[in-house]
């Protein structure tokens, strides 16, 4: 997959506990960010959006939180799953532009 | 639940030959995009397209580069005359509605230059 052979962070979890990713984004303007999944072999997958009025929101088993003061993003995986290991990325929309800016990515790997 | 579909999974291609990407965005999208992913960097902005035409693009996106909708549900990248760096995994996405919006994305292709 595409994750291959990068040099990506790494956050191991236990199989039941709670994740935690961060994510530093870099336009202090930008006013929508997305959380994406990617496996192995496929693109990115949505997981969670957040718009800068709000500073949490919550998912099934997942909620992002936004902190504009320090350009902080952050991921929270309830019950960490073996299906949760991937790569997951960050990005940022900022106003008045139709592109996403990715942020380097986290590998999550669950142990079992 | 509809997804974004590409094709070919895998190109590999000779330097200085013309490919063409292609992607079938969610039925009821109305814009489009197109990342690339090099190996070992960012997920990066090509390019995005709205009423046949370029709304936004990226310094990557050169005249090597050129984005079509053909046709009322393909959507295409082609690249003209490939370079080595052009190999990279490159993905299609697609939005309802403009900025602020979830793009949703493409398994991509991968498209290895040689």
């Amino acid at each position: 997959g595409e994750s291959v052979g990068l040099h990506l962070p790494t956050l191991s979890v236990q199989e039941g506990d709670n994740s935690i990713i961060n994510c530093a984004y870099s336009n202090s303007a930008s006013d929508y960010f997305i959380w994406y999944k990617q496996e192995s072999g496929k693109g990115p997958q949505f997981i969670i959006d957040i718009r800068s009025n709000m500073d949490k929101r919550q998912g099934q088993r997942v909620t992002v939180l936004l902190n504009k003061t320090v350009k902080h993003l952050s991921l929270q995986i309830a019950a960490t799953q073996p299906g949760d290991s991937a790569v997951y990325f960050c990005a940022e929309n900022p106003p008045g532009t139709y592109k996403y800016i990715f942020g380097t990515g986290t590998r999550l790997k669950v142990l079992a | 639940e509809p997804e974004v579909t590409q094709t070919p999974s895998h190109q590999v291609t000779q330097m200085g030959q013309e490919v063409i990407l292609r992607c079938v965005p969610i039925s009821n999208h109305l814009y489009f995009y197109w990342y690339r992913q090099i190996l070992g960097q960012k997920v990066e902005f090509l390019v995005s397209f709205y009423n046949n035409e370029i709304s936004e693009k990226s310094e990557i996106f050169d005249d090597q580069f050129s984005v079509e909708r053909p046709d009322g549900s393909n959507f295409t990248l082609k690249i003209r005359s490939t370079k080595l760096e052009d190999s990279a995994m490159y993905f299609c996405a697609s939005s309802v509605r403009t900025t602020g919006e979830t793009q949703y994305f493409g398994p991509g292709t991968r498209l290895l230059v040689l």
